[in-house]
């Protein structure tokens, strides 16, 4: 049983452009929905993440926008750069739990051209 | 600052053998995590230890084993190595929640 589902599998965006993963979650439960971002032979590091009390958050040019009603949660990539090409995979969790337990989407490769 | 290490970085097995993916932490943490990392299927959990002293299954136990040594190792144990475990296996570890949560730069195993 996935619960959280990410779409698309791949994305192929030119520079500049708007790159637009999403997310689906059934718990929920849920309360902590991060972000996170892989290089090729590196492990995934924390990108930005949002919490539902809120209904977007801004990080420079990565922007969370969360829907609670209807359970899903997308990552916008403004002005996209080669440097951004890499692996990005949504997660989520319970902020209260004390175990810091994440559940993965499954991923989206993103390849930025020049 | 080393944060989450793992050893060994690249492994080969063969079906039926055993072996123990290692993980250390330098940063206090109090919860240390084991996930395996498969395309088309993200990252899933295997088992966590909360804090020192205390493990729990994840999504997917079957066929590994873990021990939390102290508050900075957590290993992982495959008894018997299927082709079916072969994966990339990433640890993590936490702060209290989700605080400073940082994974380690991985293992690739491979069983043949």
């Amino acid at each position: 049983q996935q619960q959280v589902k990410q779409s698309p599998q791949s994305l192929i965006v030119q520079k500049g452009g708007i790159s637009i993963i999403n997310c689906a979650y059934e718990n929920t439960a849920f309360d902590y929905f991060p972000w996170y971002q892989q290089f090729p032979g590196k492990g995934p590091a924390l990108l930005i993440a949002i919490r539902p009390d809120v209904s977007e958050k801004k990080e420079g040019r990565f922007t969370i926008s969360f829907n609670k009603s209807a359970k899903q949660f997308s990552l916008h990539i403004m002005d996209s750069q080669p440097g951004d090409s890499a692996t990005y995979f949504c997660a989520a969790s319970m902020w209260s739990s004390n175990t810091g337990k994440l559940i993965f989407g499954q991923g989206t490769t993103l390849q930025v051209k020049p | 600052n080393a944060g989450v290490t793992q050893t060994p970085k690249f492994q080969v097995l063969k079906t039926g053998q055993s072996m123990t993916l290692q993980c250390a932490q330098d940063m206090n943490h109090n919860s240390m995590y084991w996930y395996r990392q498969d395309p088309g299927m993200g990252l899933r959990l295997i088992y966590y230890s909360a804090s020192e002293g205390t493990t729990d299954k994840g999504e997917v136990p079957n066929g590994y084993n873990v021990s939390r040594l102290n508050k900075r190792e957590f290993s992982l144990r495959l008894e018997s190595a299927a082709p079916s475990q072969t994966s990339v296996y990433f640890c993590a570890s936490s702060g209290q929640g989700h605080r400073g949560y940082t994974f380690g730069s991985g293992t690739r195993l491979t069983v043949v």
